[in-house]
């Protein structure tokens, strides 16, 4: 497609289940992000994958949280034991570096989340 | 890492008047601060960038300035207008951590018609 997919767009959980949460990026885009935004907030990093090279966890809040990148395209964010803090929108953002040295992120339309 | 500080968190203005929301950041080596836009209920959008062999760049009503010896960047709205009113997010890419931006704190814009 021609942005960044994001499935579910809404999910609603109860409190202890786990949960995964989709990105699909835009073909080519080597960088992977993603955050969360509570209401009202801002963006909370949590994790970033960057080609072949160790992603980046040190945004993620507990153990409960984990993310992996298969084949340096589709990301999969994992809540386990999920808690009602965590209800939050999840946004999923990719970019490609331009030759300038930009990064251009494309920001995916996020999944909301409810924890009961 | 890098750390990217953004003030005002929140700013009001009359249509018309101009806006401006500025960041510092840490890492020297930094190198391309863009600008996001966050509309209620939708995703970020890239409304400017600028590169740090660039003093200033602007887009119609919009203008970002960097000044690499402070650490510090503004974006500058112009005649703003009811439209403008989002959140803005400032970030930096730092060349040492992997190329990752990192994201102020955003800026909510009110703008009073």
């Amino acid at each position: 497609g021609a942005g960044v997919s994001q499935s579910p767009s809404n999910k609603v959980t109860e409190k202890g289940k786990d949960v995964e949460l989709r990105c699909d990026p835009i073909s080519g885009h080597t960088a992977l992000y993603w955050y969360r935004q509570s209401l009202g907030q801002g963006l909370e990093f949590l994790i970033y994958f960057q080609g072949n090279s160790a992603p980046d966890k040190s945004g993620l809040p507990s153990d409960r949280f984990s993310a992996e990148r298969t084949g340096g395209s589709v990301s999969t964010l994992t809540i386990q034991r999920t808690q009602q803090e965590d209800s939050a929108v999840y946004l999923c953002a990719s970019s490609w570096k331009e030759r300038s040295g930009a990064n251009v992120l494309t920001f995916g339309a996020g999944s909301r989340l409810t924890v009961l | 890492g890098e750390n990217v500080e953004q003030h005002p968190s929140t700013l009001s203005v009359q249509e018309g008047d101009s806006a401006v929301i500025k960041c510092t950041y840490s890492d020297s080596a930094s190198n391309y601060f863009p600008w996001y836009k966050q509309e209620l209920g939708k995703r970020p959008q890239l409304i400017i960038d600028i590169r740090s062999n660039v003093g200033e760049k602007k887009d119609q009503r919009i203008a970002v300035t960097l000044n690499k010896t402070a650490k510090h960047f503004s974006l500058h709205i112009t005649e703003t207008q009811p439209e403008d009113s989002a959140v803005y997010f400032c970030a930096a890419r730092n060349n040492n951590a992997g190329n990752m931006l990192t994201f102020g704190g955003g800026t909510r814009l009110m703008v009073k018609p």
